[in-house]
């Protein structure tokens, strides 16, 4: 159990073009997914939290007019990177938090965006 | 030995002996800590947690350390294999809003 799936798992695009990546609990509910990007040998930087019914909360520094984030039920979020440029690939990962139990996140596999 | 990358700290080991991967937390309010790992291209998997109530914890061949004082992590794999080999970060739990905020992460290369 506590599976978190993303879709695509890779996506090349050319420059100035948007994106949708998507984040899925498939067993279980997350009232909060977090988004993650990570660049070439550094860590996780969070981006958002994103929040089912509600607005997203942005990291400082994270654009929230170029990261939409929806999240609108409680198994799937979405992060469209809008108008991408070749600064924006990057590894995107997202984890979803259980909303009963321990609230453990969960992280999915990731998303390879590359943009030309 | 430790050697620092372009961007990630590296440790070598021989199969079979221990590894210690250490961790500097920045938010002495955390009450949560967790190590990861992660393997080329993939998502990070949970290892080990630790709450802020507690020093140590064990796991199966790993063991977690924390030390509030000095706002210090380390993880401890025991009899290291070739499959430990990956990326280990440490992350925070921020504040009550359950965010996650990750370490700059070790590489180990379990050498055969």
């Amino acid at each position: 159990g506590a599976v978190v799936s993303q879709h695509p798992s890779w996506v090349i695009c050319k420059s100035g073009t948007s994106v949708k990546i998507e984040c899925r609990s498939l067993d279980f509910q997350a009232t909060t997914m977090f988004w993650y990007r990570q660049f070439p040998k550094q860590s996780l930087m969070l981006m958002a939290t994103s929040n089912e019914g509600s607005k997203a909360t942005y990291e400082q520094g994270v654009e929230k007019d170029k990261f939409l984030i929806n999240h609108a039920s409680l198994t799937l979020s979405t992060l469209t990177v809008t108008s991408a440029h070749p600064e924006d690939s990057s590894f995107y990962i997202c984890s979803a938090r259980r909303t009963s139990g321990k609230n453990e996140q969960f992280f999915g596999p990731g998303t390879r965006l590359t943009v030309l | 030995g430790e050697s620092v990358g372009l961007h990630l700290p590296t440790l070598s080991v021989q199969e079979g002996d221990n590894s210690i991967i250490n961790c500097a937390y920045s938010n002495s309010a955390s009450d949560y800590f967790i190590w990861y790992k992660q393997e080329s291209g993939k998502g990070p998997q949970f290892i080990i947690d630790i709450r802020s109530n507690m020093d140590k914890r064990q796991g199966q061949r790993v063991t977690v350390l924390l030390n509030k004082t000095v706002k210090h992590l380390s993880l401890q794999i025991a009899a290291t294999q070739p499959g430990d080999s990956a990326v280990y970060f440490c992350a925070e739990r921020w504040d009550s809003s359950y965010k996650l905020i990750f370490g700059s992460g070790t590489r180990l290369l379990v050498r055969p």
